[in-house]
């Protein structure tokens, strides 16, 4: 099915371990995202891309890393993990990064939670 | 920085009710809106946008009025079902920016 394949749904880390939260889209969309959503709150924007080698940072980049080797995958990594960073991390993908019939398409998320 | 905000963090209807859920933006460059439905485990889904050019916009069952002039967005349900229960969240961007979203309206609707 068409859409945003985010992997794994669910990890555990303990505090400074690394991960790399996977997200792959086959809409052939220029535009990818990451969101990063606490209990009770809305999304806020870790980092984005406008295509491929090109990245730009949100309104919550720190401690992250991203990169965007190909149109399709954009990896979102954790070098040291934090408690803070127990959280539900949504990717997006959009034809455009502010117009467009559908907004954006959102992947099913990453629970996940540092101890 | 600049934000998305929502009034009401629950809002509880009985079925067949129509549901007002409402949301004040910040950002008078915001262009560009859009509500999103997000149920329990899920990632947000897309239910109507609206451009700033237009105060009021319709689909099925949902209807969006947008009010520059007090910057507030509001999405209205019409005979509003149990399956509308779930998290509603306004998202406002400006032409060549990211999305950015408010904090959510939980909505509950009892049979």
């Amino acid at each position: 099915n068409a859409g945003v394949t985010q992997t794994p749904k669910f990890r555990i880390l303990k505090i400074g371990q690394s991960m790399t939260l996977q997200c792959a889209q086959d809409m052939n969309h220029n535009y990818m995202y990451w969101y990063r959503q606490d209990p009770g709150m809305g999304l806020k924007l870790i980092y984005y891309s406008v295509g491929a080698g090109i990245t730009d940072k949100g309104e919550v980049p720190n401690g992250y890393n991203v990169s965007r080797s190909t149109t399709e995958d954009f990896p979102l990594r954790l070098e040291l993990a934090a408690p803070s960073q127990t959280s539900v991390y949504f990717c997006a993908s959009s034809y455009s990064i502010s117009r467009g019939a559908d907004g954006y398409t959102f992947g099913s998320g990453t629970r996940l939670t540092v101890v | 920085g600049e934000s998305v905000g929502l009034h009401l963090p629950t809002l509880s209807v009985q079925e067949g009710d129509n549901s007002i859920i409402n949301c004040a933006y910040s950002n008078s460059a915001s262009d560009y809106f859009i509500w999103y439905k997000q149920e329990s485990g899920k990632g947000p889904q897309f239910i109507i946008d609206i451009r700033s050019n237009m105060d009021k916009r319709q689909g099925q069952r949902v209807t969006v009025l947008l009010n520059k002039t007090v910057k507030h967005l509001s999405l209205q349900i019409a005979a509003t079902q149990p399956g509308d229960s779930a998290v509603y969240f306004c998202a406002e961007t400006q032409a060549g920016t990211a999305l950015i979203f408010g904090k959510g309206t939980t909505l509950s609707v009892s049979s």
